[in-house]
């Protein structure tokens, strides 16, 4: 069964940082790109950013280019985004997602339950 | 890397037939057969629908199905059943090696 827990998730003032981090189990971990997919309180899904299955290959949306990275540590089946210079804006849950494909982003097929980031003074 | 573009909400009579629309660009949508659909429930993780446009994975009822027509793509649900109410997205792949989804579109079982 895939299992995807993130953690690393809570309150920061504007300005501030914070690092998540998402467990995976259940599967090659390798074998997938992954991402990250946030949602503010009531809205929509926003796709935050990708990695390929071997981490050579990033891909980020305009909203938070320059100011997150993502990465993975495959011996330890492990997805991270850090996250710099946070803007209310980025208050939301964000849950980690495996895509279908190994090389790039083309589609998510599991996601985990998320981890709550609120950004406030 | 403008969301798609989804109706905000849609409704129908159990048993009934509706159908969501999801419309990007030639950049996106139109460009590419890696359109996804999900379903989601109040609280819950999204779950996948539709892949590659009209792919179900194993476990979704044949009751839903996906199309595309240029830069539009659809999800349908036929046989309505209450359970279906929930929040759908789409997502495409983008010539910019991004993912984009659509605003969502609440489904009401009347």
């Amino acid at each position: 069964e895939v299992q995807l827990v993130e953690s690393g998730g809570g309150s920061v003032q504007p300005g501030g940082s914070l690092r998540l981090s998402c467990a995976a189990s259940g599967f090659t971990f390798s074998n997938y790109a992954m991402n990250w997919v946030r949602q503010a309180p009531g809205k929509g899904l926003e796709w935050v950013s990708g990695v390929s299955g071997s981490g050579g290959s990033t891909s980020y949306a305009d909203s938070v280019k320059g100011r997150v990275t993502i990465s993975r540590d495959n011996s330890k089946n492990t997805l991270y985004l850090q996250m710099n210079s946070l803007r209310a804006e980025d208050t939301a849950v964000y849950s980690c997602a495996r895509d279908r494909y190994k090389t790039t982003t083309k589609g998510i097929d599991y996601w985990g339950q998320g981890t709550l980031v609120t950004v406030s003074s | 890397q403008s969301a798609l573009t989804q109706p905000a909400s849609v409704s129908g009579s159990p048993g009934q037939s509706i159908t969501i629309s999801c419309t990007g660009t030639s950049s996106d949508v139109g460009g590419y057969n890696y359109v996804s659909w999900y379903q989601q429930h109040p609280g819950k993780a999204p779950k996948l629908m539709i892949y590659d446009v009209t792919n179900r994975p194993s476990g979704v009822s044949n009751r839903f199905s996906g199309s595309k027509s240029g830069n539009t793509a659809s999800l349908t649900i036929s046989g309505l059943q209450a359970e279906d109410e929930a929040d759908y997205y789409c997502s495409s792949y983008t010539i910019s090696n991004t993912l984009v989804f659509g605003g969502g579109t609440k489904l009401t079982v009347l």
